[in-house]
């Protein structure tokens, strides 16, 4: 298993400012997730970050809104740009573990709230 | 079209009941199975996996799971139910590339005394 750190814990922000999430692991990782979980929803892929290629984004998320960092193979950011209230989710990282089982780990979470 | 069913959106069991919550999933082959819990305000935490083999799997807290292949169905099953347990669960399911993974629309559990 890993564990994962997410900083911030919570926020609340204004529209149209930007928020970057920062998500550390105690451990070296291949391949990391961000999710977007809504009020009382399941979790969401945003998009897939594995260190050295660039982050490959699920359908209905951009780049330019979620533009997505992963300098090494513990780390990795998510920013959620130009924000509007229909932003307000948490947001969670996890990191797969190697040997294609599909088992993932994740992060407490960021919930984030947009006035 | 590949997905995750989970029929009960809530459940209220009584504290020392049993628990069955149900997931289904369709797919051409058979997928990587996961439950994953999320108490109030916390991440996900695993709690079992089936990849192959026996089809009976235990976890932690005292959870097991049973894959039927012929109905398709990961059920998770608890046989005595704690106040702690109150949380939503989470079925997950692995298949294709690039290891993601697609969660089921989650069981609220609530627990009463």
């Amino acid at each position: 298993s890993a564990v994962i750190s997410q900083k911030p814990s919570r926020d609340i922000c204004q529209r149209g400012t930007s928020l970057t999430i920062q998500c550390q692991v105690d451990s070296q990782v291949t391949m990391m997730f961000w999710y977007r979980q809504q009020p009382g929803q399941s979790l969401t892929l945003i998009a897939t970050a594995n260190q050295g290629s660039e982050a490959t984004y699920e359908s209905g998320f951009v780049i330019d809104k979620f533009p997505i960092s992963r300098p090494n193979l513990t780390f990795s950011t998510l920013t959620v740009s130009n924000m509007s209230p229909e932003d307000s989710s948490i947001y969670l990282c996890s990191v797969g573990l190697a040997g294609g089982t599909y088992e993932q780990y994740f992060g407490p979470g960021t919930r984030l709230t947009v006035t | 079209a590949q997905s995750v069913t989970q029929p009960d959106i809530h459940i209220t069991v009584s504290e020392g009941a049993s628990l069955e919550l149900r997931c289904n999933y369709s797919y051409g082959a058979t997928p990587y199975l996961f439950w994953y819990v999320q108490s109030p305000g916390q991440g996900l935490q695993l709690l079992l996996k089936y990849f192959s083999g026996d089809t009976l799997v235990q976890g932690i807290k005292g959870f097991e799971a049973e894959f039927k292949r012929s109905q398709s169905s990961f059920n998770l099953r608890k046989p005595s139910v704690h106040w702690s347990d109150a949380a939503e669960y989470f079925c997950a399911v692995g298949l294709g590339g690039y290891q993601k993974v697609t969660f089921g629309t989650g069981t609220k559990l609530q627990v009463i005394p």
